[in-house]
């Protein structure tokens, strides 16, 4: 059964600092992986896909990486801003199913 | 396009009452999924289907949950009789290919059962 994993829970930072988030999951046998938005109360916003034969894609100040074969995934926002505050989550997708990871809840303070 | 439509928004009913949820999925999707979000369990994967057939119901909780698709442009997820462990946050997403398509997500429906 696929396991996801984010870390850290909540994250804290002034506005203008660069910062990753970490994605981990246990099973490498995975269509894609898609890093989403949520904000307070809405819906799901897809960020970023990648493809399991890719190693990263970038959309703005958004980088995403994969590393299949250790089950690892990163989010990297450059340059952060106060808009940038919401939950992010990770899911993987083994064929059938996405399966999500907690969510790590950021806060850029202005 | 409107993206994946979601009705109604927001959803309070009492104990035992039967409720139904509607999605409206992206024009040309093959695929429809149904999730809940709760504070305890996160995001989980109820239902899907593919060009309307149920594929996938092992997330479906109980009898009491039932999900049709009579069609490309509608999906319900009904629960009778519904109890209060039901409240959450119902997702429904589309996309054109499960093994590699990106998902789209509706707003949610937000149901509180009292």
């Amino acid at each position: 059964k696929q396991e996801v994993t984010q870390i850290p829970a909540a994250l804290s930072v002034p506005e203008g600092e660069n910062l990753v988030l970490n994605c981990s999951f246990t099973d490498s046998a995975i269509y894609n992986l898609q890093w989403f938005r949520q904000d307070p109360g809405k819906g799901l916003t897809s960020l970023l896909l990648i493809q399991s034969s890719q190693r990263e894609q970038t959309s703005g100040r958004l980088n995403a990486s994969l590393d299949k074969s250790s089950g690892r995934s990163t989010l990297y926002i450059a340059a952060s801003q106060p808009g940038d505050s919401a939950t992010y989550l990770c899911a993987v997708n083994s064929g059938s199913r996405l399966t999500f990871g907690e969510g790590t809840q950021l806060t850029v303070n202005p | 396009d409107a993206g994946v439509i979601q009705s109604p928004r927001h959803e309070v009913t009492e104990m035992g009452q039967e409720v139904t949820l509607r999605c409206k999925p992206i024009s040309g999707h093959d695929y429809l999924f149904w999730y809940r979000q709760t504070m305890m369990r996160g995001l989980e994967l109820l239902i899907y289907f593919n060009n309307n057939v149920p594929i996938d119901d092992s997330g479906m909780p109980e009898d009491r949950f039932s999900a049709k698709m009579p069609n490309a442009s509608f999906s319900t997820l009904k629960i009778q009789p519904s109890e209060p462990r039901d409240s959450a946050v119902y997702f429904c997403a589309s996309s054109f290919w499960t093994g590699s398509g990106e998902q789209f997500f509706g707003p949610g429906t937000r149901l509180t059962v009292l």
